[in-house]
């Protein structure tokens, strides 16, 4: 079955320093999003994607932020200047049109020292 | 404001021993109720969508069920292997035209044998 893949797995960074998420949605679907979980907390949405542009973006999306379909297959996530409260989980997810089921990758855990 | 909430936070259940979770919803413009199951450092796994009230959903152990405020999940004589934390999303419109998911902040099930 086609899944959603992440990568790192783990990525450490210093604060203050960029980080590059990496996703790979499923190949038919057309809709892209970013969560992330802060440990113990609820799965927050963060931005969905859909046609090379942003469809929707949560409070939490600030300008510190950005999405980009780079080519074919990946999509991504840019935080420039992490910041300590950036730890958490990231997810990505993809779906065929919105209000379909969107699959989930297994995550990138963002640690910030 | 949007908002998810689902209850119990945690339910203790022998096996075999039949429950329900909850999720109720305020949400301008439904699109759509998801439930999801998450496994410990995976990505939610979807189980089931819901579009109306009314609706309802089976897969083997696990029944999903939608009134206008509220949904359940109902499982069926449990098993060890359902262990899990159940997150209820919501899909609704958003600020800018798109769409939004709403997480609750899960059940987590533990089932013994």
């Amino acid at each position: 079955e086609p899944e959603v893949t992440q990568t790192p797995s783990h990525q450490v960074t210093q604060m203050g320093q960029e980080v590059i998420l990496r996703c790979v949605p499923i190949s038919n679907h057309l809709y892209f999003y970013w969560y992330r979980q802060i440990l113990g907390q609820k799965v927050e949405f963060l931005v969905s994607f859909y046609n090379n542009e942003i469809s929707e973006k949560s409070e939490i999306f600030d300008d510190q932020f950005s999405v980009e379909r780079p080519d074919g297959s990946n999509f991504t996530l840019k935080i420039r200047s992490t910041k300590l409260e950036d730890s958490a989980m990231y997810f990505c997810a993809s779906s065929v049109v919105p209000n379909q089921p969107q699959h989930f990758g297994d995550g990138t855990r963002l640690s910030i020292l | 404001e949007d908002q998810v909430t689902q209850s119990p936070e945690a339910l203790r259940l022998q096996e075999g021993e039949s429950s329900s979770l909850n999720c109720s919803y305020t949400v301008s413009g439904l699109r759509g109720l998801f439930w999801y199951r998450q496994d410990p450092g995976k990505g939610p796994e979807f189980l089931f969508t819901l579009y109306s009230a009314g609706e309802e959903k089976e897969k083997e152990r696990l029944k999903a069920t939608l009134t206008k405020k509220e949904s359940f999940l109902h499982i069926t004589a449990p098993k060890p292997e359902d262990s899990a934390t159940y997150l209820c999303a919501v899909q609704a419109g958003g600020n800018t035209g798109g769409f939004k998911t709403i997480f609750g902040a899960g059940t987590r099930l533990f089932v013994k044998a």
